[in-house]
């Protein structure tokens, strides 16, 4: 069975530092990997994806995660965060044999400091 | 609509009472998902939806749930006899589900509330 792990449930940095969420996944076939970020009050947002190709992806708002597969990881990273990047950060998977379901990671609240 | 709407924002009920969940899907969407969001958890999975049809439950967590999806489009969620433990935040999102394309993304609803007293 898949899972998702984020052993980081508060990440508290201050403005303008850098920032790497971290993400662990365990999965027997290909995946799928994504980065949802939830404002405050506000529904999921995908910040980016990796389904193929070069493992480093790039998302919006300066955000860009590295898919390593010996690792099983899928770590996010900014390398200088603004007071707006305050909000929770799910990592997900699906496998490539269930494009629809996605298994979320239980979240990093990341806060930043002024 | 421009995005996923769902209703009402916020519930407060009593144990024991039933309360139903609303999502309207972007047009033109087929497939459609139920999701809980429980305090200091991540999103679990409940039921998702392609056209009228449900392929996949199995993240129900009890007989008390279920959902129904008629016309393609909006979806009810039911919570039957509802006790304290199903206090959570229940997130709707549907996607294109096209068959044939290795990803679907899936766009959300801002989530119902829901508290049992």
């Amino acid at each position: 069975a898949q899972s998702v792990t984020q052993l980081d449930s508060q990440v508290p940095v201050f403005e303008e530092a850098p920032v790497e969420l971290r993400c662990n996944y365990s999965s027997s076939v290909s995946v799928y990997l994504f980065w949802y970020v939830q404002y405050p009050n506000q529904g999921l947002q995908l910040l980016l994806k990796y389904l193929s190709g070069s493992t480093l992806v790039k998302g919006i708002n300066g955000f860009e995660a590295e898919f390593n597969k010996s690792q099983t990881s899928f770590h996010l990273r900014k390398p200088s965060v603004h007071i707006s990047d305050t909000a929770e950060y799910f990592c997900a998977v699906n496998d490539s044999t269930s494009y629809d379901k996605v298994i979320f990671g239980p979240g990093t609240s990341l806060s930043v400091i002024p | 609509g421009a995005g996923v709407s769902q209703s009402p924002s916020n519930k407060v009920t009593e144990k024991g009472k039933d309360v139903e969940l609303r999502c309207d899907p972007i047009s033109g969407h087929t497939a459609l998902y139920w999701y809980r969001q429980s305090l200091g958890q991540g999103l679990e999975f409940l039921i998702y939806f392609q056209g009228n049809s449900a392929p996949d439950k199995s993240g129900l967590p009890s007989d008390r749930f279920s959902a129904e999806r008629t016309g393609g489009s909006v979806s009810t969620l039911t919570i039957q006899r509802t006790q304290q433990e199903d206090s959570a935040v229940y997130l709707c999102a549907s996607s294109l589900g096209l068959a044939g394309i290795s990803y679907n993304e899936q766009f959300f609803g801002p989530g119902t509330r829901l508290t049992v007293l």
